[in-house]
């Protein structure tokens, strides 16, 4: 059963950009889609964008700006990097693994990982 | 976009209980709908796909039902772990839109 671990810096200073990286151990990442989701404090989900295997993305366009996902299928990795950061990025983000065959259902998540932006 | 509502926000249960959540779309998202469920501190886990499809290793007690826009989540006989809060989402359109979640907790 695949496994997703998410990894990157805890700490973010506003203004900067954040970058997180998902890492699937025990499958490949080359037959799903992947997504990056948030949940900032006291908040509920928030989608931020999902990566296709034929390289394409979507948004969240709140988001849409500042987001770019990818993926990296000789490492198993895809990544999350968010620009120009404010105190409103911080939350808990978790990396997903999109399948189509369930309607495009997020079936494994990452434990998640805590950014804090702050100087 | 795709506006999506759950009701109620919160709820009070008790063990053997059934509990009934609600989720509406703000328009057809076919049954491109999951629920997820998630617990402080744990990565949120995928109860319900396709508005009514058990994910694997899912207790029966959980099922889901769609009505048009309408969504819902039943538990059959609530049990201590299920006291979490449970998140609607929809597949169907960019942006994929999660509903504001209802908590379910403890009577």
């Amino acid at each position: 059963q695949v496994q997703l671990q998410e990894s990157g810096p805890g700490l973010v200073k506003p203004s900067e950009t954040l970058s997180l990286t998902c890492t699937a151990s025990g499958g490949s990442t080359s037959s799903y889609y992947w997504s990056w989701v948030r949940q900032a404090p006291g908040k509920g989900l928030e989608w931020i964008g999902n990566i296709y295997n034929n390289g394409g993305a979507k948004y969240n366009l709140s988001l849409k700006s500042r987001v770019i996902i990818s993926v990296d299928t000789s490492k198993n990795q895809f990544s999350l990097r968010l620009s120009f950061v404010t105190a409103a990025d911080t939350a808990v983000y978790y990396c997903a693994r999109v399948s189509s065959g369930m309607l495009d259902a997020m079936d494994v998540w990452g434990q998640g990982t805590t950014v804090t932006v702050s100087s | 976009d795709i506006q999506m509502t759950q009701s109620p926000s919160s709820l009070s249960a008790s063990v053997g209980d059934r509990v009934t959540i609600t989720c509406r779309a703000s328009q057809s998202v076919s049954t491109f709908l999951s629920w997820y469920q998630h617990k402080p501190g744990k990565a949120p886990k995928l109860l319900i796909y396709a508005a009514s499809s058990l994910a694997p290793g899912v207790p029966s007690r959980f099922s889901g039902r769609p009505s048009g826009t309408d969504f819902t989540l039943t538990i059959s006989r609530l049990q201590p772990e299920d006291f979490a809060t449970y998140y609607c989402q929809q597949s169907y359109d960019s942006p994929f839109t999660f509903g504001p979640g209802t908590k379910v907790d403890i009577k």
